[in-house]
């Protein structure tokens, strides 16, 4: 059984500060990992995705995750926040074989000024 | 539209009423896929359809829930005697194939059991 636990319901940083993410999963097999992204009142969107290739996977808008199997983590990153990425933030497993995502509980982010 | 449509995007509706959601997928995915999203909570994966393969239905709450996909392309999610429990975003996503896991989602269609 996959599943995925975002260890933070919601992260607050300001602006220009980093931002860390943070998300543990549990998988039997070797998954694939995922980033999403929604914004308010908008649709998902794919931030970024690891496959079993490089195990540092850069994103969209200067995020990258970093896959780490001895701590079966898939934390997400950000040198320096910027108010636009306030948004709630998805992290999701999938069996590489394909099939249905699962998706994590979501931590939403906020940038104070 | 290029990308995936739903229909209603807001639906408010008595308790006891059956309600019918649709999606449009991106033209050419061949996997499609309903997720539920309530208050505060993340996604709750319903069902997903890959081709001509039989459904994956393991995330329907209940026999009040079913989908349908026919030719491959459009979808609708039909829920019978509504509750109020029922109340969330319904979100549709489709997929060139359910082994990339690039999901693209549709903006969801709100639904409110009154």
């Amino acid at each position: 059984a996959q599943s995925v636990t975002q260890l933070d319901s919601h992260v607050s940083v300001s602006e220009g500060t980093p931002v860390l993410l943070r998300c543990n999963y549990s998988s039997s097999y070797s998954p694939s990992l995922f980033w999403y992204v929604q914004h308010p009142n908008k649709g998902l969107q794919l931030l970024l995705k690891y496959t079993s290739a490089a195990t540092l996977v850069k994103g969209i808008n200067g995020f990258e995750a970093e896959f780490k199997k001895s701590e079966t983590s898939f934390h997400l990153t950000k040198p320096s926040a910027h108010m636009s990425d306030a948004a709630e933030y998805f992290c999701v497993v999938s069996p590489n074989q394909g099939g249905k995502l699962i998706f994590g509980q979501g931590t939403e982010l906020s940038v104070k000024p | 539209g290029a990308g995936v449509s739903q229909s209603p995007s807001n639906k408010v509706t008595e308790k006891g009423k059956d309600v019918e959601l649709r999606c449009d997928p991106i033209s050419g995915h061949t996997a499609l896929y309903w997720y539920r999203q309530s208050l505060g909570q993340g996604l709750e994966f319903l069902i997903y359809f890959q081709g001509n393969s039989a459904p994956d239905k393991s995330g329907l709450p209940s026999d009040r829930f079913s989908a349908e996909r026919t030719g491959g392309s459009v979808s609708t999610l039909t829920i019978q005697r509504t509750q109020q429990e029922d109340s969330a975003v319904y979100l549709c996503a489709s997929s060139f194939t359910s082994r990339t896991g690039e999901l693209f989602f549709g903006e969801g269609s709100r639904l409110t059991v009154l």
